[in-house]
């Protein structure tokens, strides 16, 4: 059972914009920590999306933005492409547990 | 730039042990904390632990505490992942990563493209 609560699924049409939440507590998103977001496409190993709750790495559109605010975290894709189709995961460190947390993880289909 | 490989798909038998590798090439090897993932059939991901090559420095998930064994060989810039005893259970795919600061917390990076390790009961 993750302490990192996202929906199970999103959609969306060609072009779109798609929001995908992820909820925390107290001892981790609202105590302070980093939260990190992963692409996962189908059949492939994950890859950094997001980090440092807003930061784009080198190479990833900007398209996705990420934003954090109390205990909750958002992913938004705009101009939802056929190839964001796959599997998206948060992750922050959580100090109760003293280790490092996934969300439950997301699909996301394009329509 | 960072590139991680991780050794080949594994089929064993439960009770059996086994080391899988992840082998590291480019900067940071020795100044970059490697952390392992779990991914289940169908599953998300999980942490299981990280290991700080420089001194070898260990940190377990208390849900995989006493189950692996996390090893590095810096002379061949490689990160191991070991069971001394499989379980059914373990049937999943396996993920190494580099891990980057954020200002609080740590994420990863640079992934390596998976150990699959099937487990027969």
């Amino acid at each position: 059972q993750s302490v990192l609560t996202q929906p199970p699924s999103v959609s969306g049409a060609p072009g779109q914009r798609v929001t995908i939440s992820c909820t925390g507590g107290s001892s981790n998103i609202g105590a302070g920590y980093d939260l990190h977001w992963y692409q996962q496409l189908p059949g492939t190993a994950p890859k950094l999306l997001i980090y440092a709750n807003n930061r784009r790495p080198s190479g990833v559109p900007d398209r996705f933005s990420g934003s954090k605010s109390g205990t909750s975290a958002s992913l938004a894709i705009a101009g939802l492409q056929a190839e964001d189709e796959g599997d998206y995961y948060c992750q922050s460190y959580d100090r109760s547990l003293d280790g490092y947390v996934f969300g439950t993880g997301t699909t996301v289909t394009v329509l | 730039e960072v590139q991680l490989v991780q050794s080949g798909a594994e089929v064993k038998k439960s009770g059996e042990s086994l080391k899988i590798s992840c082998k590291h090439s480019g900067y940071r090897f020795t100044t970059s904390w490697i952390g392992w993932m779990r991914q289940m059939p169908g599953k998300g991901l999980e942490w299981m632990g990280l290991i700080w090559p420089g001194d070898s420095d260990t940190k377990y998930s208390p849900s995989f505490q006493g189950q692996i064994t996390l090893s590095v060989d810096t002379s061949v810039t490689t990160a191991y992942l070991q069971w001394s005893s499989l379980k059914a259970s373990d049937t999943a795919m396996y993920y190494c990563a580099t891990m980057g600061a954020g200002t609080s917390s740590y994420y990863f990076d640079y992934w390596g493209q998976g150990t699959l390790v099937t487990v027969s009961p």
